[in-house]
C-alpha cells in the first residue's frame, strides 16, 4: 500500500471549514484513499473513502486530485467534537489483505 | 445500527498471566481485524480472519494467538504477559462482499494494563 504524508497538527476555528491535506504520490490505480479519525483513546472512526471521484457524506467531503497523488478531507463546519487525530490511509482492494496501515496522522484542534 | 462489541473494556493482569479478549463483529460481517495501540502510538495491525480462516498476520508476538469462531466472533489470546503488552486493543470488522471498497468499522477497544 502506498505511503501517505500528512501535517502533524492543524488548528481550526469552531464553525469554520477544516481542510486536511494528504499526499500519496505513489498511489496505484487499484488503491482507495480512506480517512479515519480517532478521538482520544476511542476506536478509530470511519469517515469517508474514495477511488478517484470526489465523495461526500453526512460527515465530510473528500476531494481527490485528478492525478490521485493527493487528497483533502473537508469538514464543512468544524465543532469542538471534531478535535481528533485524522488518518489518511491508502489501501488496496480487499483481496490484497485488507489491513489498515496507520501513519502519523494530523492532530486537529478545533478552538472556540 | 449495531456496532462492533469488545469485551472486556478494561483488564488488569499481572506479568506472566494470560488474557483473552473478545470481539463480536457487526452482524453479517465476515472479516475481523485486531490492532494494538501502545501509549502515544498509532494503531498497529496484528492479525485478521476471513470466514474463520487467518487471512493476514502483522507484528503479532508468538505469545499471542487468535481465532474466529463459527458465529464470526473472534478471540485474541495473550499468554506470558509482559509490561510492554499494556495497550489498547481494537477489533474491527468488515464485509468483503460489499462493493466499492471494503470498510472496516472499529470497536471501542479493550484497555489492557499489565502490572
Amino acid at each position: 500500500d502506498a505511503k501517505t504524508t500528512q501535517p502533524t497538527s492543524m488548528d481550526c476555528a469552531e464553525g469554520r471549514a477544516a481542510n486536511l491535506p494528504c499526499n500519496h504520490s505513489t498511489i496505484s490505480g487499484n488503491e482507495y484513499v480512506y480517512w479515519y479519525r480517532q478521538i482520544h483513546s476511542q476506536g478509530p472512526q470511519y469517515i469517508i473513502h474514495g477511488l478517484k471521484n470526489n465523495e461526500t457524506n453526512e460527515m465530510a467531503s473528500l476531494i481527490i486530485t485528478e492525478d490521485r497523488k493527493s487528497s483533502t478531507l473537508i469538514l464543512p463546519h468544524a465543532t469542538l467534537r471534531d478535535t481528533a487525530v485524522y488518518y489518511c490511509i491508502v489501501r488496496g482492494i480487499y483481496n490484497q489483505g485488507g489491513k489498515l496501515i496507520f501513519g502519523q496522522g494530523t492532530e486537529l484542534s478545533v478552538k472556540p | 445500527a449495531a456496532g462492533v462489541i469488545q469485551s472486556p473494556r478494561h483488564l488488569i493482569k499481572e506479568k506472566r498471566e494470560t488474557a483473552t479478549l473478545k470481539c463480536y463483529p457487526i452482524p453479517r460481517h465476515d472479516t475481523v481485524y485486531w490492532y494494538q495501540q501502545g501509549p502515544g502510538q498509532d494503531p498497529q495491525f496484528l492479525i485478521s480472519f476471513y470466514e474463520k480462516m487467518q487471512s493476514d498476520k502483522g507484528s503479532i508476538p508468538d505469545r499471542f494467538s487468535a481465532q474466529q469462531f463459527s458465529d464470526y466472533h473472534s478471540e485474541l489470546n495473550m499468554s506470558s504477559l509482559e509490561l510492554g503488552d499494556s495497550a489498547l486493543y481494537f477489533c474491527a470488522s468488515s464485509s468483503r462482499t460489499s462493493g466499492g471498497g471494503e470498510t472496516q468499522y472499529f470497536g471501542p477497544g479493550t484497555r489492557l494494563l499489565v502490572l
